[in-house]
């Protein structure tokens, strides 16, 4: 089964730091372009990340440009995503998700997501 | 604010047609054919519907279907169903910085 797993989140103070991963599993992850992708609560989708199969492009949202790093280890089929100055508007659902092989902004496979929430 | 911008709210009764719009700019829907859906249950993660304006993933019913004309993108499902009750979400590539822009979100309430 085609499946993506994210893991890390949890409650972290404002400026604190959090890395979350995503185990890919089913497919050749070495060969798909990843991103994350976050989800406030009540609110709609932000992408905020993106990382070629063999990391030589990569991509960040005016949002967290500066803050977060995204990277990935193809032996370990693994995705991360590094979160540095946390502040409260983080506060979100952080989805993994894969890009179509013929159309890297869709987003064909999702993980579940791993809730991050930035608070004093 | 969202990059894309989608009506809050839409609602049709089961069998009916129903057309969600996304209108952008020309650095984003109107240049490039690169406009995505997706629909989201609650407490679910999004699920590809639409890709490429108008292409459907392999196992998305046929009642969907997508469209684009200058600015705006849209989305139509026709005999609408009671499962079809769900957050939809546009997407486009941009030219901007930014690679990658969502809409707000549509909610359907299916009647």
């Amino acid at each position: 089964e085609v499946q993506l797993v994210e893991s890390g989140g949890g409650l972290v103070q404002p400026g604190g730091s959090l890395r979350l991963s995503c185990a890919a599993s089913g497919f050749t992850f070495n060969i798909y372009n990843m991103n994350w992708v976050r989800q406030a609560p009540g609110k709609g989708l932000e992408w905020i990340s993106y990382i070629s199969s063999r990391s030589s492009s990569i991509y960040y949202a005016d949002s967290v440009k500066g803050r977060f790093t995204i990277s990935r280890d193809n032996a370990k089929n693994s995705l991360y995503l590094q979160m540095n100055s946390l502040r409260d508007e983080d506060t979100a659902v952080y989805y993994c998700a894969r890009s179509l092989m013929v159309m890297d902004n869709a987003f064909d496979i999702w993980g579940q997501g791993t809730m991050v929430t930035v608070s004093s | 604010q969202s990059a894309l911008t989608q009506p809050a709210s839409v609602s049709g009764s089961p069998g009916q047609s129903i057309t969600i719009s996304c209108t952008g700019t020309s650095s984003d829907v109107g240049d490039y054919n690169y406009v995505s859906w997706y629909q989201q249950h609650p407490g679910k993660a999004p699920k590809l519907m639409i890709y490429e304006v108008s292409n459907r993933p392999s196992g998305v019913p046929d009642r969907f279907s997508g469209s684009k004309s200058g600015n705006t993108a849209s989305l139509t499902i026709s005999g609408l169903q009671a499962e079809d009750e769900a957050d939809y979400y546009c997407s486009s590539y941009t030219s901007s910085s930014t690679l990658v822009v969502f809409g707000g979100g549509t909610k359907l309430t299916v009647l």
